[in-house]
């Protein structure tokens, strides 16, 4: 069974800083990855999506994920974050060959601190 | 385009009732996704629909059931409603059975008292 593992389920930064929110996952077969945002009281956002080729994908409001095979790992990275990134963010897996449904990891709390 | 549209927005149920929530999902998308959202559990896959055919189905007991018209509108019901089941539950389209283009509403905010 595929799981995903949010290693951090809370990051406080302060604005401008840098800031990696780490993901793993554990499926052993080929998965498209995913990263999403929620602000309070809405649904979620698409981020960024993993499908196929460069490992390095580039998403929307600055952020980029790194996708690792060999460590098993989509780590979400922003150079420098505002005071609008404080939100929660959502890794997510479905296998590439059956994409159906999505497993989410439990979400890390971004809070950007002025 | 308009995108999916969840209703009601809020809803306070007790316990014992049933709930039927709908999701509109954006024009030409004939894929209708359902998710829990709970502190407790985080987000979890409820069921897919695609033309009208539940397709895949999450590991949640029997009271919770789903359908698709034939404009792609979903519906999920929840039947003799228990204090667990308050949750935000998310609907998300897409226009083909792949996930690649999944778009989310804002959910419906279910109370049960």
């Amino acid at each position: 069974a595929q799981s995903v593992t949010q290693l951090d389920s809370q990051v406080p930064v302060f604005e401008e800083a840098p800031v990696e929110l780490r993901c793993n996952y554990s499926s052993s077969v080929s998965v498209y990855l995913f990263w999403y945002v929620q602000y309070p009281n809405q649904g979620l956002q698409l981020l960024l999506k993993y499908l196929s080729g460069s490992t390095l994908v580039k998403g929307i409001n600055g952020f980029e994920a790194e996708f690792n095979k060999s460590q098993t790992s989509f780590h979400l990275r922003k150079p420098s974050v505002h005071i609008s990134d404080t939100a929660e963010y959502f890794c997510a897996e479905t296998p590439s060959g059956s994409a159906r449904q999505l497993t989410f990891g439990s979400g890390t709390q971004l809070t950007v601190l002025p | 385009k308009a995108g999916v549209t969840q209703t009601p927005r809020y809803l306070i149920k007790t316990r014992g009732q049933q709930v039927t929530l709908s999701c509109s999902p954006i024009s030409g998308h004939r894929s209708v996704s359902w998710y829990q959202q709970t502190p407790g559990q985080g987000l979890q896959f409820l069921f897919e629909y695609f033309s009208e055919t539940q397709r895949n189905k999450g590991n949640f007991p029997g009271r919770f059931s789903g359908r698709q018209f034939s404009n792609s509108r979903s519906e999920m019901n929840v039947s003799t409603l228990e204090l667990g089941d308050s949750a935000l539950y998310l609907c998300a389209s897409s226009p083909t059975d792949a996930l690649e283009k999944l778009f989310f509403g804002s959910g419906t905010q279910l109370s049960v008292l």
